[in-house]
């Protein structure tokens, strides 16, 4: 029974324009949520967080927003550039232990 | 940097065999993890610790076991291999709020 769904398997945007990556979670003591970035062989790297107590956090060209109400959140990339291209995981835990990973977007942005 | 090391990129191992997975932390964190990643499955936990000898049974235990002697090191042991444990496994290790920093993964193929 997966906590944390990306629907979204793949994701095709050109350059410039805004990626929107979209999670949504079932468990609702989940507290905070990551979203990470994944390259072909290597691990997947930390992108941006949140916390539950927010509704929207940014750094840079990324913002996380949260709907706790509809145990939703996003990801906004604006500009998308072409190396953003990678596998985008939503992940979620309750105080930071045992996160929970949905399936990935594979995100594309064409020059 | 934390650097999260394990130790091999690539295994092929016979159905049957014991397979010994490492990994290890350089920044003393307490808490360790143990994932595979699977085409539309995303990231699944199989085990995780929160300090020497502990270890918790994450969604899918079946068919491993965990060591955790000395804080940088976490072992995923597969018991008798089969070929349904073909996947990349990752190793993430974190502490607090931190997020994770994950290896960059362990591509294992049982024949």
């Amino acid at each position: 029974d997966q906590q944390v769904k990306q629907n979204s398997p793949s994701l095709s945007v050109q350059e410039g324009r805004i990626s929107i990556l979209n999670c949504d979670y079932t468990n609702s003591m989940f507290d905070y949520f990551l979203w990470y970035k994944k390259y072909p062989a290597e691990g997947p790297t930390f992108l941006i967080s949140i916390s539950s107590i927010k509704d929207k956090n940014e750094d840079g060209r990324f913002t996380v927003f949260l709907n706790k109400s509809a145990k939703h959140l996003s990801l906004h990339i604006v500009p998308s550039q072409p190396g953003d291209s990678a596998v985008y995981f939503c992940a979620a835990s309750k105080n930071n232990n045992d996160m929970r990973f949905g399936a990935g977007t594979r995100l594309t942005v064409k020059p | 940097d934390v650097k999260v090391t394990q130790s091999s990129r690539y295994l092929v191992k016979r159905t049957g065999e014991k397979v010994f997975l490492e990994c290890v932390q350089d920044m003393d964190h307490e808490n360790m993890f143990w994932y595979r990643q699977d085409p539309g499955l995303g990231l699944r936990l199989i085990y995780f610790s929160y300090d020497v000898k502990m270890k918790e049974k994450g969604d899918i235990p079946e068919g491993y076991s965990v060591s955790r002697e000395k804080k940088e090191r976490f072992s995923l042991i597969l018991e008798s291999a089969s070929t349904n444990q073909t996947s990349m496994y990752l190793c993430a290790s974190s502490t607090g709020h931190s997020g994770y920093t994950f290896g960059s993964g362990t591509r294992l193929t049982v024949v």
